[in-house]
């Protein structure tokens, strides 16, 4: 079975700095799918962003990217000009390809955003 | 534009009631899924389906059950209801597995006293 792990249940950035959050995995598949999902106060949960495994090229979404290291099972998620908006819980997750699209998350990390 | 919806909002039940949380979506998708999340931790599958008709276990199934009678609906069912099923629960949907994005409805918070 697939695992996340988050090590920093909270970090702060100021606004319009940038902020990077860590996450790895385990699995023993090649072939996967990697989010990052943000959950505001309202906790709708959000997808900020989407991986390809099998794809070299790091994802980009406007200001939010990732650094994807697959022979290190890294997934980080890079959050350029933070604003206020940006304050969340951000949990990292895995799907494996087949078998019903079972999302694997992490244990999320707090973001705060200061003036 | 509704996608997922989930009611209640909000319930508080007593130790051995039961109940069930319901979850349409209007979007077409063959898969959906019951998540719950407890403070402090990310989400954990409870049940999912890829169809109407096929329903499956996920990580942590007992106290629970579901069915799936049509594509729209996925209802979650509470049997006895216990102190540690205190959760927020989690309805979610997607379309295919190529792209495997699932889209959440906004969450049913439980109270078991």
């Amino acid at each position: 079975a697939q695992t996340v792990t988050q090590s920093q249940p909270e970090m702060s950035v100021q606004e319009a700095e940038t902020v990077t959050l860590s996450c790895t995995y385990d699995t023993s598949e090649s072939d996967y799918y990697l989010f990052w999902y943000k959950q505001p106060p309202s906790r709708q949960m959000i997808l900020v962003i989407r991986q390809e495994a099998y794809k070299q090229q790091n994802a980009t979404e406007n200001r939010f990217s990732v650094n994807f290291q697959k022979a290190a099972k890294s997934f980080s998620l890079k959050i350029s000009d933070s604003q206020l908006g940006d304050a969340a819980m951000y949990f990292c997750a895995v799907i494996l390809t087949g078998g019903g699209n079972k999302l694997t998350f992490g244990t999320g990390t707090q973001l705060k955003v200061e003036l | 534009n509704a996608g997922v919806t989930q009611t209640p909002k909000f319930r508080i039940l007593k130790i051995g009631q039961s109940m069930t949380l319901q979850c349409a979506q209007d979007m077409n998708h063959n898969y959906m899924y019951w998540y719950r999340q407890d403070p402090g931790m990310g989400l954990k599958l409870i049940y999912y389906s890829v169809g109407a008709g096929i329903t499956d276990k996920g990580e942590v199934p007992n106290g629970y059950n579901v069915s799936r009678s049509t594509t729209e609906d996925f209802p979650l069912r509470l049997e006895l209801a216990a102190p540690s099923q205190t959760s927020v629960y989690f309805c979610a949907s997607s379309t295919d597995i190529t792209k495997n994005i699932q889209y959440f409805g906004a969450g049913t918070r439980l109270s078991v006293l």
